[in-house]
């Protein structure tokens, strides 16, 4: 399938650790931001989002951290798992009718 | 449950021959559609989107142009394709600024 993440950074986590993704926005008039995960091959599934007038979230072993003031979103997965492994893109609403994509983290997890 | 489709999964193509990119949406209506491209280990750039039937707006000029024909269509198409339109082509929709959510990608081979 089609390769991503030749280019991009790698944060590589053992197992059972937490991962911490981190993303700089760009425009400070964006909203809505999102948390993608793509693996080799397929389109970005959605993880996790977060509005503008929160700035914590939390999923199922997921929390997303949002700090406007430094224009700054992290990703924190808990208890990392292989199945993590992938590319993870961070997504921002400049305006409600575009989608604009940060330039993704390569997560390798290790036994 | 909303749904998207898009076809081919893989297409190669000779330079200087025409594309047709289809993405279709079911389960919702008047969503947002949006064309992505994503070169090999590199992230999405945001190609085209439409906000209704007929209207499209084009992000970056390029070799390839979109048309919307029905409300839950959207159609990618170039008329002579370069090798640089290589890529792994990701559809989109929106609707309200909420689900964001992609197709399984296309990923064209121009030879």
């Amino acid at each position: 399938g089609e390769s991503v993440g030749l280019h991009l950074p790698t944060l590589s986590v053992q197992e059972g650790d937490n991962s911490i993704i981190n993303c700089a926005y760009s425009n400070s008039a964006s909203d809505y931001f999102i948390w993608y995960k793509q693996e080799s091959g397929k389109g970005p599934q959605f993880i996790i989002d977060i509005r503008s007038n929160m700035d914590k979230r939390q999923g199922q072993r997921v929390t997303v951290l949002l700090n406007k003031t430094v224009k700054h979103l992290s990703l924190q997965i808990a208890a990392t798992q292989p199945g993590d492994s992938a590319v993870y893109f961070c997504a921002e609403t400049p305006d409600t009718d575009k989608l604009i994509f940060g330039t993704g983290t390569r997560l390798q997890v290790f036994p | 449950s909303q749904t998207i489709h898009q076809w081919p999964a893989t297409l190669v193509q000779p330079v200087g021959s025409p594309l047709s990119l289809e993405c279709t949406v079911e389960g919702t209506s008047n969503p947002n559609l949006y064309w992505y491209r994503q070169a090999a280990g590199r992230g999405l750039q945001l190609l085209f989107y439409s906000v209704g039937i007929g209207q499209i707006s084009s992000e970056v000029p390029q070799n390839l142009s979109a048309s919307r024909p029905q409300d839950r269509q959207f159609i990618l198409s170039s008329k002579k394709l370069l090798l640089s339109d290589s890529g792994f082509y990701l559809c989109a929709w929106s609707v309200r600024n909420y689900g964001y959510t992609f197709g399984s990608g296309t990923r064209l081979t121009v030879v």
